[in-house]
């Protein structure tokens, strides 16, 4: 089976670097995702990893180390729109779906 | 708009009734997925469709879940019978061959009163 952990809520001042964690453990491992979703909206991707190390993409970055089963995702310089959930997902080897976590709702305040 | 969609985007259904969702993937992506999601979780995993072959099925899908796609291009997903257990968002997604990046619709979001 597989365990994907994440944080249930977070919040953070506009402006301001957050920095969603996810663990996981899954018995056969080929990439993580990052999705973003704003309530009552469908996800929408925003980082791929497959391969240890850190994607930068503008204001998000996603690290990796497959051998802590461990993942995070960094929002800088945080505006008010970023104010969503943030689902981390497993594609497990072998497997064609994703495994979701149940997500970090992140609040960003003024 | 090229992306996925799905209708309709809400039903409201008394217990009992059947229900049929339909979506339509992104025209070139041959990998098309169900997810359910309820308030406050993750999507979860109900099938997969690889052009217009059913290849996987989760244990979430009963006997009263069916989901088709005839010609590999748009699907379908039938809920016989309703539970208010079924209340939930249906999302569709697809993805290009060789899986990769799934790309979600908006939903479905159904109602068992």
């Amino acid at each position: 089976g597989q365990n994907i952990d994440q944080p249930t809520e977070m919040t953070a001042t506009e402006g301001a670097i957050v920095q969603i964690n996810c663990t996981y453990q899954t018995s056969g491992f080929n990439g993580l995702f990052w999705y973003q979703q704003h309530a009552g909206e469908a996800p929408t991707f925003l980082s791929y990893n497959v391969l240890d190390g850190l994607e930068e993409k503008g204001r998000f970055s996603s690290f990796l180390s497959r051998s802590k089963g461990y993942s995070y995702l960094l929002l800088k310089e945080l505006q008010m729109k970023d104010s969503a959930s943030y689902l981390c997902a497993v594609l497990k080897a072998g497997a064609n779906n994703l495994f979701f976590g149940t997500g970090t709702r992140l609040t960003v305040i003024p | 708009d090229t992306g996925v969609s799905q209708d309709p985007r809400h039903k409201i259904t008394k217990r009992g009734q059947n229900v049929t969702f339909r979506c339509d993937p992104i025209s070139e992506h041959n990998r098309l997925y169900w997810y359910r999601q309820t308030l406050g979780q993750g999507p979860e995993f109900l099938t997969y469709f690889q052009n217009e072959a059913q290849l996987e099925k989760s244990r979430l899908l009963s006997d009263r879940f069916s989901a088709e796609r005839p010609k590999g291009s748009f699907s379908t997903l039938e809920i016989q019978r309703t539970e208010q257990g079924d209340s939930a968002m249906y999302l569709c997604a697809s993805s290009l061959p060789g899986g990769g990046e799934q790309y979600f619709g908006p939903g479905t979001r159904l109602t068992v009163t």
